[in-house]
């Protein structure tokens, strides 16, 4: 069974860089029919894609969002990564990773992390 | 980039009603439309994909149209466990964009 954790600090500072991890399990994310995501939900608020990665490095992000945003991933751990540098209290959210076939919906979300950006 | 708008932004309803929520694409998108339901306090959960399309374990009861610019999510008797935020997504090209959602509760 696919399962997706997703791990890292709860808190921020304003400038700083926001960095996440997604341990997957059940699945490889070298996998060819899957793409592996990052979506983030303010507070009270709606979704929002933040970027995909897929196994042979090709990554797609967020236009709101491209000049901060990086996502990689290490294989052999089975882990891919979320890096979002120059935050402001406005990235302050609960972020999830997910899994999408080749057609870009969640078919598994990780359970969340909550994220603050405070000084 | 595409937009979504969904409608209403929130609804009551009683149970065993038939509840209807519309999202509308600013540009056509084909069939390339998800629907999850975030029930409170949790991860969102796919309900259809391929605008009609319902994903394994999901009840019945929901049911999905639409192609274009103008899609569906209806729930045919609404259930005390159906209370949740329903947001569409498009999916036909990066960058993916969700709904704002619609909230449903029971009357």
């Amino acid at each position: 069974q696919l399962q997706l954790q997703e791990s890292g600090p709860g808190l921020v500072k304003p400038s700083e860089t926001l960095s996440l991890a997604c341990t997957v399990s059940g699945a490889s994310i070298s996998s060819q029919t899957s793409y592996w995501g990052w979506i983030r939900q303010p507070p009270g608020k709606g979704l929002e894609w933040i970027g995909t990665f897929y196994y042979t490095g090709t990554t797609n992000y967020n236009p709101s969002l491209k000049s901060r945003v990086t996502i990689s991933a290490d294989t052999s751990k089975n882990q891919f990564f979320l890096n979002l540098n120059s935050v402001t209290a406005a990235d302050t959210a609960i972020y999830y990773c997910g899994r999408s076939p080749s057609t870009w919906y969640y078919t598994s979300w990780g359970q969340g992390t909550l994220v603050t950006v405070s000084s | 980039d595409i937009q979504m708008t969904q409608s209403p932004s929130s609804l009551s309803a009683s149970v065993g009603d038939r509840v209807t929520i519309a999202c509308r694409a600013s540009q056509g998108i084909s069939k390339s439309l998800a629907w999850y339901q975030q029930k409170p306090g949790k991860v969102p959960n796919l309900l259809l994909y391929a605008a009609s399309t319902l994903q394994s374990g999901v009840p019945s009861r929901f049911s999905g149209s639409g192609s274009g610019t103008d899609f569906t999510l209806t729930i045919s008797g609404l259930q005390p466990e159906d209370v949740a935020t329903y947001y569409c997504q498009r999916y036909d090209s990066a960058p993916l964009t969700f709904g704002g959602g619609t909230k449903v509760e029971i009357k």
